[in-house]
């Protein structure tokens, strides 16, 4: 079975930090760009960042940009999102999933960060 | 990085259709083939219901299509059913090596 399951989320002060992970199975995880996409409650969703199969090329969306960064082991088959300098508007259901031709065809099943003092 | 247009609320009975528009750039809908269509239901995550335009993934009722003129793409769902009731997002690679979201749409079956 094809799967993206997705941790580390919870509550964090304001300027905190957290690292979200994400397991993936049922597929060859080290060919397919991996991304984290989040929607806050009662939001949209919102495309927060890349990274390609190889591991080293990446990228962000500007309100994240040079405070959260995204991370890949293909041999754990799994992509990090290590999150620094955390704001009141992070908070949000943060989802992985797989792109390929263009659409994200796979979501885990997202993991919650609150930011909240 | 701006959003995708939607329009925040559609409606419709039961076995009518209906459209939602997805109005973009050309550095987004109008650069690739790539917009696709989401839905979500309260507590779930999205699944993709159209993709590269208008292609229906495995399992995907044939009454949803997509289609593209310019920078706007448009989902219809046709014969609308009571469990079609759900949020809808586009989404669309962009030149930037990026991708973006639209600010969804909620469909309510009348």
């Amino acid at each position: 079975e094809v799967q993206l399951v997705e941790s580390g989320g919870g509550l964090v002060q304001p300027g905190g930090s957290l690292r979200l992970s994400c397991v993936a199975s049922g597929f060859s995880f080290s060919s397919y760009w991996m991304h984290w996409v989040r929607q806050a409650p009662g939001k949209g969703l919102v495309w927060v960042s890349l990274i390609k199969n190889e591991g080293i090329t990446t990228n962000y969306a500007d309100s994240v940009k040079g405070r959260f960064t995204i991370s890949r082991d293909n041999a754990k088959n799994t992509v990090y999102l290590q999150m620094n300098g955390l704001r009141a508007e992070d908070t949000a259901m943060y989802y992985c999933a797989k792109t390929s031709a263009g659409v994200f065809g796979i979501w885990g099943q997202g993991t919650m960060v609150t930011v909240s003092s | 990085q701006s959003a995708l247009t939607q329009p925040a609320s559609v409606s419709g009975s039961p076995g009518q259709s209906i459209s939602i528009s997805c109005t973009g750039t050309s550095s987004d809908i109008g650069a690739y083939n790539y917009a696709a269509w989401y839905q979500q239901h309260p507590g779930k995550a999205p699944k993709v219901m159209i993709y590269e335009v208008s292609n229906r993934p495995s399992g995907v009722s044939n009454r949803f299509s997509g289609s593209k003129s310019g920078n706007t793409a448009s989902l219809t769902i046709s014969g609308l059913q009571a469990e079609d009731e759900a949020d809808y997002y586009c989404s669309s690679y962009t030149t930037s090596t990026s991708w973006v979201f639209g600010g969804g749409t909620k469909l309510t079956v009348l």
